[in-house]
């Protein structure tokens, strides 16, 4: 079945260590997105691709980076993780629909707690 | 700015009623979805709804493109459809969404 996964699930990790959330699609889909929330709370962008080796920042990118070599694959890394970082991070996907719209694909989501 | 305005931010229902949430949003757009994310955090895809009405059961929406605004109705409200309800803005051609800050909807039996 066509879908989009995430893991880890849930992470516990340590200030300063360096993590990287993995994201893959197997749809075929052409974009690939990151969003940060928080529990209940808006969706913030992180970084988005619209290809292989391409990337682009988003709203809260500077304390990460992704990298995009498969179509199917698109990791986060955050090279030194903090508090701060503490939260859910959300990868979607999506592609151009036959009603010529982009329909997106969220995934369950990485539940990051920092301590 | 571009912005992405959702109201009521809390909604409590009783099993059975109706109720309507609401998007305003501050520009013309390419493309408007309504989310819903249940209470194990999964984002689930309601519509696509750049404009005109559109219906999926106990679920409708409406969008006034012209107006800027954007509305979900819930009919016979159940305790599933408990969550929060996001509602996501493409502004301009080749851009990723830009989401609301949702509506907390809680249906009690």
């Amino acid at each position: 079945e066509a879908d989009i996964y995430q893991t880890p699930r849930y992470l516990v990790i340590g200030t300063g260590k360096k993590i990287t959330l993995e994201c893959s699609q197997t749809m075929g889909h052409d974009k690939m997105y990151w969003y940060q929330q928080d529990p209940g709370m808006e969706l913030h962008l992180i970084h988005y691709s619209y290809g292989v080796n391409s990337t682009e920042k988003g709203d809260l990118s500077s304390e990460s980076t992704v990298s995009r070599i498969r179509t199917e694959h698109f990791p986060l890394t955050l090279e030194s993780a903090r508090p701060s970082h503490t939260s859910q991070y959300l990868c979607a996907s999506s592609s151009l629909s036959g009603q010529g719209h982009y329909g997106y694909t969220f995934g369950s989501g990485t539940r990051l707690t920092v301590v | 700015g571009i912005q992405v305005e959702q109201s009521p931010p809390d909604l409590i229902l009783q099993e059975g009623a109706n109720s309507t949430l609401r998007c305003n949003f501050s520009d013309s757009v390419n493309n408007l979805q309504w989310f819903h994310q249940n209470p194990w955090g999964q984002l689930i895809n309601l519509f696509y709804i750049p404009s005109g009405t559109k219906q999926n059961g106990r679920l409708s929406a409406t969008t006034v493109a012209t107006e800027r605004y954007s509305l979900l109705y819930i009919s016979s409200s159940q305790t599933t459809d408990s969550g929060v309800y996001f509602c996501a803005v493409e502004f301009s051609g080749n851009t990723p969404l830009v989401f609301g800050k949702g509506t907390r909807l809680s249906v009690i039996a």
